[in-house]
């Protein structure tokens, strides 16, 4: 597609429930990165894939945090067991080269 | 770790100038971006900064300095558009980016 995909939009989950966010890169795009933002603050970085590889996942929050993209398109971010703590809105963003990112509006995670 | 530092509000007139400077001190120094976020919206990109001096892009300006660890964004003309977040963010290594907090600009008529 033209842009960066994210589904759903909107997800409310009951605290303990697991999540599946998905997103959609543009096509082509090598590197693809989620990102966490907090209500009122910048994105913070959670993890890189390049292609189908997972090069760095130092910003994932805790163990609950899984994220995959096994063919080298669409990346899926699983969270087990949400927590109050997880609600943020997060961000995708893929890169052709190194200047360009690309970000999703997002998915709004609200954990009651 | 990464410290980016900016101004967490600005208000301004429509058709004025208004800038927005940044602060960072990072473990490395690969590039300098700067996006603008509308509420509920994907930031988008309005400039990449590498190279010491000044960047112009239509309306957009932004500068780099290394040595001080400084860049500012500046927007000229203002238009009601405009009310958005402004994020700074350095990339340390060849991938990641680091944000700061973020800029709230309210352009007033």
């Amino acid at each position: 597609g033209a842009g960066v995909s994210q589904s759903p939009r909107y997800k409310v989950a009951k605290r303990g429930q697991d999540v599946a966010l998905r997103c959609d890169p543009i096509s082509g795009h090598v590197s693809l990165f989620w990102y966490q933002q907090a209500l009122g603050q910048g994105p913070e970085f959670l993890t890189y894939f390049q292609n189908e590889a997972q090069l760095d996942k130092s910003g994932l929050p805790s163990d609950r945090f899984f994220a995959e993209r096994p063919e080298g398109s669409v990346s899926t971010l699983k969270i087990q067991r949400t927590q109050q703590e997880d609600s943020a809105v997060y961000l995708c963003a893929s890169s052709l080269e190194s200047q360009g990112y690309t970000f999703g509006s997002g998915t709004r995670l609200t954990v009651v | 770790g990464q410290n980016i530092d900016q101004p967490t509000e600005m208000t301004a007139t429509e058709g004025a100038i208004v800038q927005i400077n940044c602060t960072y001190q990072t473990s490395g120094f690969n590039g300098l971006f700067w996006y603008q976020q509308h509420a509920g919206e994907a930031p988008t990109f309005l400039s990449y900064n590498v190279l010491d001096g000044l960047e112009e892009k239509g309306r957009f300006s932004s500068f780099l300095s290394r040595s001080k660890g400084y860049s500012y964004l500046l927007l000229k003309e203002l238009q009601m558009k405009d009310s958005a977040s402004y994020l700074c963010a350095v990339r340390a290594n060849d991938y990641k980016l680091s944000f700061g907090a973020g800029t709230t600009v309210t352009v007033r008529a």
